[in-house]
C-alpha cells in the first residue's frame, strides 16, 4: 500500500525568505502523480503544484517549486519569498497513475507553516 | 457553479442521530469524492463517484455510512447511529474526469457528535 510522510510537523520562516517542506512516499508503481495542497483556516484544500512522476523536470508554478526525486521517493516543496499569506497547513498527496482508478488521493499527515513579519 | 460547495458548513449531532452531508460540485465535473479530516491528520478517502455510481467505495469505515449521487451532480453523505467518533470535518471535491490533474475542493463541514 502507498504511503506518504511528512516528517516537519511545524516550521516557521521569515517573510520574505526561502522555506523547504519535507515529503517521503513509498510505492511500487511507475507511473503516479504528486501534489502539494494548501489548507488555510478556512478549511478548504488548495492545489499548490502538481508533478508527474514519468516527467523529470522538477514542477514550477510562480514562488513555488518541488524537488522531485524519483530514485529517493522524495518530493519536496520551497516556497521563495515567503508571504504572510503562505501561512497554512501544507500537505503532501500522492495519486497512482494507471491502475488508480479514478484518482484516490493519499494524503501526509501535514506541515503547519507559520510566517512571520 | 463557481466552486465546490458543501452545507452545512457545521453540523452538531447527539451521538446516536441520522445525519446528512450535502455537496455540490462544479458544474460539469463528473467525478466526485469525499473525504474525512481528523483533527491534526490528513484527509482520508472515503468514497469517489463517476457519474452516478460510486466507483470506489472502499474507504466507507463501515456500514453505517453511505453517500448517494442521483443524477451525477449533487451528493449526499449519510450517516446513521452517529458515534462520537465520527466527529471530523467532512470533506468534498470534484474534478472533470480521473483527478490526476488535482481537484477542487469544498471548505467541508465540520460534524460534531456530542
Amino acid at each position: 500500500a502507498q504511503t506518504v510522510t511528512q516528517s516537519q510537523p511545524e516550521m516557521s520562516v521569515q517573510e520574505a525568505e526561502t522555506v523547504t517542506l519535507s515529503c517521503t512516499y513509498d510505492t511500487s508503481e511507475s507511473n503516479y502523480y504528486l501534489f502539494w495542497y494548501k489548507q488555510p483556516p478556512s478549511r478548504q484544500m488548495i492545489l499548490v503544484i502538481r508533478q508527474e512522476a514519468y516527467k523529470q523536470q522538477n514542477a514550477t508554478e510562480n514562488r513555488f517549486s518541488v524537488n522531485f526525486q524519483k530514485a529517493a521517493k522524495s518530493f519536496s516543496l520551497k516556497i521563495s519569498d515567503s508571504q504572510l499569506g503562505d501561512t497554512a497547513m501544507y500537505f503532501c498527496a500522492f495519486m497512482g497513475g494507471y491502475n488508480n482508478q479514478g484518482g484516490k488521493l493519499i494524503f501526509g499527515q501535514g506541515t503547519e507553516l507559520s510566517v512571520k513579519p | 457553479g463557481a466552486g465546490v460547495s458543501q452545507t452545512p458548513s457545521n453540523k452538531v449531532t447527539e451521538k446516536g442521530k441520522y445525519v446528512e452531508l450535502r455537496c455540490d460540485p462544479i458544474s460539469g465535473h463528473t467525478a466526485l469524492y469525499w473525504y474525512r479530516q481528523s483533527l491534526g491528520q490528513g484527509p482520508e478517502f472515503l468514497i469517489y463517484f463517476q457519474g452516478t455510481g460510486a466507483a470506489d467505495d472502499s474507504g466507507l469505515p463501515n456500514d453505517r455510512f453511505f453517500a448517494v449521487r442521483p443524477e451525477g451532480s449533487v451528493s449526499t453523505l449519510k450517516i446513521q447511529r452517529t458515534e462520537r467518533g465520527d466527529s471530523a470535518v467532512y470533506l468534498c471535491a470534484s474534478s472533470p474526469q480521473g483527478g490526476n490533474y488535482g481537484y477542487t475542493f469544498g471548505s467541508g463541514t465540520r460534524l460534531t457528535v456530542v
